[in-house]
């Protein structure tokens, strides 16, 4: 199978922007979604090719795709975007799998 | 609204079976499939499974093969998800989330998550 490939650990500046990166072969036909978990709870779908944000996220979350690269953009970072993000799609080599990556700390400072 | 109940926390034995139930509401069950997706203490998400509720039809990540076995009860709403042969590595919160890409994947609604400890 596939494989979704993130950086471990990300920090930003309060009020700044980040971009956090999800690669893979399986990105190059399959749109990823994107995940927030904070410690204790269960993921948040923050951003999807479908729904783009679902109901209550706040429109400083974005989301990009080129290539074999998806990203999801922070703009105007706060403190309570601080968590996990997970990328997830489909595994190209095996479509009726889904995928993972391993995940990016995102710290804000 | 939506909502996806998972059975409580467990505790198993190594070499046991556990069996997790994950309970819609708020949604037409039949027509959005379910994923199961794990996470290890300290870990990432990992992606196990999916059923289709309407015909029953699951897939399995190779990970667990011939040790998950994903089923629904469409009179009850609900989906169960087993694991068998478990080992202390089992050790995770199980979670059920609807699957609301069906060309894609993208899990909108999540369980709350249910606790498995294997412990001898």
């Amino acid at each position: 199978s596939s494989e979704l490939t993130q950086d471990p650990a990300v920090s930003v500046a309060l009020g700044q922007t980040v971009r956090i990166t999800c690669q893979g072969d399986s990105l190059r036909r399959y749109n990823a979604s994107w995940y927030q978990q904070k410690p204790g709870q269960a993921p948040v779908l923050v951003i999807s090719a479908k729904i783009n944000r679902p109901s209550g996220i706040p429109d400083r979350f974005s989301g990009s795709s080129s290539g074999n690269t998806a990203s999801l953009t922070i703009t105007g970072a706060q403190a309570e975007d601080e968590a996990d993000y997970y990328c997830n799609s489909r595994d190209s080599s095996a479509n009726h799998l889904r995928l993972f990556g391993g995940g990016t700390k995102l710290t804000v400072l | 609204q939506v909502q996806l109940v998972q059975s409580g926390a467990e505790v198993k034995k190594p070499g046991a079976s556990v069996k997790v139930s994950c309970k819609a509401s708020g949604y037409t069950f039949t027509s959005y499939y379910i994923n199961w997706v794990r996470q290890a203490p300290g870990q990432g998400l990992e992606w196990m499974g999916i059923i289709n509720p309407s015909g029953g039809t699951t897939s399995y990540a190779q990970n667990f093969q011939g040790r998950v076995t994903v089923t629904r009860d469409t009179s009850t709403s609900t989906v169960y998800m087993e694991l068998s042969s478990l080992r202390s590595e089992d050790t995770a919160v199980y979670y059920c989330a609807r699957e609301y890409c069906p060309a894609g994947s993208c899990p909108d609604y999540w369980g709350q998550g249910t606790l498995v400890t294997v412990s001898s």
